[in-house]
């Protein structure tokens, strides 16, 4: 079954603004990622943050964690019109050996100029 | 140079023709994997290699058969193409499958578009 569900579907802000996307997903896992996804082009890995770590910060990126309500939440601020992209969740299940991520659905993000 | 490089980028082809896909990674990486994105962007795992052992194999059709010569190359053939097919593939590498650091980090090629007419 799928395990990242993105919220919202899409998203569009004005240059400047925050813009914060939120994961959920089913079961224990061990780490969750996030990935971005320009038009056209393969995923890049942004950031990765383990079950026992409640926040992390990649230079305009904050990630937290909530690993009671299965929920994960990606803030990008002073967002630019280069952040235009798909955003994505995964997760690797808790017990899983094999490396398998689960990828959500997305969120797409447009950031007017 | 591309760490992780797939050919052909598109590919148009009739139902019923059978076709593939090729990876290569520069990486070093011991693990690569096939993940296919449909038209509403759903990625779904459908194979992962480890140091050229099969580790992954979601429910995919066995008209998909995968196969990795090295740990830096890993293929995709697709046999008796049908509409439903048509879809993103991604090939993707990491550095292990996570199993002693819990880490697995995806670098992803980008992408194949197969379009079955």
């Amino acid at each position: 079954s799928q395990q990242g569900e993105e919220d919202p579907q899409a998203l569009s802000i004005q240059e400047g603004e925050n813009a914060t996307m939120n994961c959920s997903y089913k079961t224990s896992i061990n780490n969750l990622q996030w990935y971005r996804q320009n038009s056209g082009r393969g995923l890049v890995h942004l950031i990765l943050i383990r079950s026992n770590e409640r926040e992390k910060h990649s230079g305009r990126l904050r990630v937290t964690l909530d690993t009671s309500k299965k929920s994960s939440s990606l803030l990008i601020t002073a967002s630019r019109a280069a952040d235009t992209a798909s955003y994505f969740c995964a997760t690797r299940h808790g017990s899983s050996n094999t490396g398998k991520l689960i990828f959500g659905q997305g969120t797409t993000l447009q950031v007017k100029p | 140079d591309t760490a992780v490089s797939q050919t052909p980028k598109y590919l148009v082809t009739q139902m019923g023709n059978d076709k593939s896909i090729k990876c290569e990674q520069n990486l070093g990486h011991d693990t690569m994997y096939w993940y296919k994105q449909d038209s509403k962007k759903f990625l779904k795992i459908m194979f992962s290699y480890n140091n050229k052992e099969l580790i992954i194999n979601e429910t995919v059709p066995n008209r998909f058969s995968p196969k990795s010569p090295d740990k830096a190359h890993l293929n995709l053939h697709i046999n008796s193409l049908e509409l439903g097919d048509s879809a993103v593939y991604f090939c993707a590498s990491s550095r292990d499958r996570g199993s002693t650091t819990g880490a697995n980090v995806l670098t992803f090629g980008a992408g194949s578009r197969l379009t079955v007419l």
